[in-house]
């Protein structure tokens, strides 16, 4: 049992470039979620899915978007990477997405832009 | 909007002292509350919850209780030891469809030997 896995640990971008980010789970959880964390700040959730085949946006959206593949993956991409967006993101999932329950946080993703 | 603040870091304590961090937040209506913690290198992992006033969260010696009448819930642990070295965030779950967390800027904790 994985838990929460993201791919790939460490990525370095230039200016413009896309990507995309792998977060997988196998807990058979509804809900998933993509947070960034920035010094100082916290974690700030960029986008979230509820259930399968529904996406929605969460407090910092731009510059993102988001695929729910299954109910296993959720994905995220930057279409036009910009230094702003360095950060480190996690992804997290939850079994049913209501109010006090745990989420399970994936190891992270960091992203350089240059 | 809801929001949490938590007590500023870092803060550095020698093994067996007493921990407190404080965490107060602004939300509409009664949300649960969460202390999560990030060792080196990992993701977040829940430490304690608590989803009703009055309630007290309780992990690993960690103590949180939830207060509605100063809407705070500050962690606490009587003895801290080097491994309790981390950084600590204090979240509250919108009530609002999916649980979406909102987080605290996070205290980094160091325990000297």
């Amino acid at each position: 049992n994985a838990g929460v896995t993201q791919t790939p640990k460490f990525q370095v971008l230039k200016t413009g470039q896309s990507m995309t980010l792998q977060c997988a789970q196998d807990m058979n959880h509804n809900s998933m979620y993509w947070y960034r964390q920035d010094p100082g700040m916290g974690l700030r959730l960029i986008y979230y899915s509820a259930s399968e085949g529904t996406t929605d946006k969460g407090e910092v959206p731009n510059g993102y978007n988001v695929s729910r593949l299954n109910k296993r993956e959720f994905s995220l991409r930057l279409e036009s990477a910009a230094p702003s967006q360095t950060s480190v993101y996690f992804c997290a999932s939850s079994e049913a997405g209501t109010s006090g329950e745990t989420q399970y946080f994936g190891p992270g993703t960091r992203l350089l832009v240059l | 909007g809801n929001s949490v603040t938590q007590m500023e870091g870092p803060v550095t304590l020698s093994e067996e002292a007493f921990l407190t961090i404080n965490c107060t937040y602004t939300a509409t209506g009664y949300p649960s509350l969460f202390w999560y913690v990030q060792y080196p290198g990992e993701g977040l992992q829940l430490l304690l919850k608590a989803t009703k006033a009055d309630d007290k969260g309780s992990n690993k010696g960690f103590e949180a209780t939830y207060r509605k009448e100063t809407t705070s819930f500050h962690l606490e642990k009587g003895s801290v030891q080097v491994s309790d070295s981390a950084v600590y965030f204090c979240a509250l779950s919108d009530l609002q469809g999916a649980q979406k967390l909102v987080f605290g800027q996070g205290t980094r904790l160091t325990i000297n030997p």
